[in-house]
């Protein structure tokens, strides 16, 4: 059975300051992997996909890699700012219909 | 419309009552997910649907739970005598064609079972 964590937990950074955070899971046989934000009370954005066949993506400030034979992704923030402080969902695809998804990291981006 | 969108936004209900919660897809996505989030989890998946047909509904956690497309685009999770264990967002996807399509996630409803 797939499994996927987060670390950490949450994180709790100054404003500016450029910070990872870390997905792994332990089926290497995946076909993607999505990262969210989740706003409390709402629901998911996606914010990158990366396919199997790709080693990274990048969106403005975000950029994620993906290293399937290690089973890690990470999502790093560059510059951060106070309106990036949300809960971050990393979700593996192995085919068929589901997203496995970890608990998320909480982020908080202080002034 | 632009995006998923999900009614009611908060569904509050008393133990025992059925309840209805609605998805409407983005527009043209043949595939759709219901996932349910318990509070400080990721999301769990319950059930696909890729057209009409439940393609898996093998998420769904007894059969108190059933869900529809009849159409191929609104769909409706349907909860029979609810517990308080239900209470969970309930989120719903879809996505242009399933497989590893990227999923479009919808705002969630809120289901509070007293």
């Amino acid at each position: 059975k797939q499994e996927v964590t987060q670390i950490p937990a949450a994180l709790s950074v100054p404003e500016g300051e450029n910070l990872v955070l870390n997905c792994s899971f332990t089926d290497s046989a995946i076909y993607n992997l999505q990262w969210f934000r989740q706003d409390p009370g709402k629901g998911l954005t996606s914010l990158l996909l990366i396919q199997s066949s790709q080693r990274e993506q990048t969106s403005g400030r975000l950029n994620a890699s993906l290293d399937k034979s290690s089973g890690r992704s990470t999502l790093y923030i560059a510059a951060s700012q106070p309106g990036d402080s949300a809960t971050y969902l990393c979700a593996v695809y192995l085919g068929g219909s589901r997203l496995t998804f970890g608990e998320g990291t909480q982020l908080t981006v202080n002034p | 419309g632009a995006g998923v969108s999900q009614t009611p936004s908060n569904k509050v209900t008393e133990k025992g009552k059925y309840v209805e919660l609605r998805c409407d897809p983005i527009s043209g996505h043949t595939a759709l997910y219901w996932y349910r989030q318990s509070l400080g989890q990721g999301p769990e998946f319950l059930i696909y649907f890729q057209g009409t047909g439940a393609a898996d509904d093998s998420g769904l956690p007894n059969d108190r739970f059933f869900a529809v497309r009849p159409e191929g685009s609104v769909s409706t999770l349907k909860i029979q005598r609810t517990e308080r264990g239900d209470s969970a967002v309930y989120l719903c996807a879809s996505s242009s064609s399933g497989g590893a399509n990227e999923q479009f996630f919808g705002p969630g409803t809120r289901l509070t079972v007293l």
